[in-house]
């Protein structure tokens, strides 16, 4: 079983609608992932959070809103999304952030089972 | 920009053969090469991760080497089983970076 939780497992909204995607984890890491993948693409990063503060927007559109309201939990709130945005959304966790002091960082990451995402 | 790259897209193998895939990265800034197995419907889990030229790394029948002077890896996996179908990605670690930047992956399927 995996130790991510990601709800829902699937989502159809429509470009007015506003939903959100959560994510948990109980394995007391301290930084968050939001990627995105579509189809025979590699997972690209959205956002990263490190002790519960945004520390990477990798120019993520502000239609998608990331929130961390505590160490265990990530949610991505959607809002006004268009039928491009569909696709694959995975959390994930690592122990530790990376990129401390200018250091090497071989952090694994866990990985959720993806929330699958249609946009009407 | 980073670009990781896997080649073959896919691959259809008779179960009991052997294969191999290749990820390509970039050799410069490098600080670890990762592989991780994600099964259909399942998520992403992490094989090996490698941080030394030469790096050579096993788990049951399958196993992985690093050549970071010329930027790529291999994944081997010896005698397939149809449990080893699966799509398995690469990703690059950069000195002093935050995230890993991901290839597209190589689709294995194993056919009886």
């Amino acid at each position: 079983d995996t130790e991510v939780t990601q709800t829902p497992k699937h989502l159809v909204m429509g470009m007015t609608n506003k939903k959100s995607l959560k994510c948990e984890q109980h394995m007391g890491h301290r930084a968050m992932y939001w990627y995105k993948q579509k189809a025979k693409k590699p997972p690209e990063l959205m956002f990263v959070y490190s002790y519960e503060k945004l520390s990477i927007n990798e120019s993520v559109p502000s239609r998608f809103s990331p929130e961390c309201p505590n160490s265990s939990l990530l949610n991505l709130h959607l809002h006004a999304l268009q039928p491009e945005d569909s696709a694959l959304y995975l959390c994930a966790s690592s122990q530790e952030p990376g990129g401390a002091r200018g250091q090497g960082w071989t952090g694994e990451l866990f990985f959720g089972e993806g929330s699958r995402l249609t946009v009407l | 920009i980073l670009n990781v790259e896997q080649s073959p897209q896919s691959l259809h193998v008779q179960e009991g053969d052997s294969t191999n895939f290749t990820c390509s990265f970039p050799s410069s800034n490098f600080y670890a090469l990762h592989w991780y197995r994600w099964e259909t419907a399942k998520s992403p889990e992490a094989l090996f991760v490698m941080t030394l030229n030469g790096d050579e790394k096993k788990k049951g029948q399958i196993s992985a080497t690093l050549n970071t002077k010329e930027g790529y890896s291999y994944l081997y996996i010896k005698g397939s089983q149809p449990e080893d179908s699966a799509t398995y990605l690469c990703a690059f670690t950069g000195w002093g970076a935050q995230k890993l930047v991901f290839g597209q992956g190589t689709r294995l399927t194993i056919n009886p």
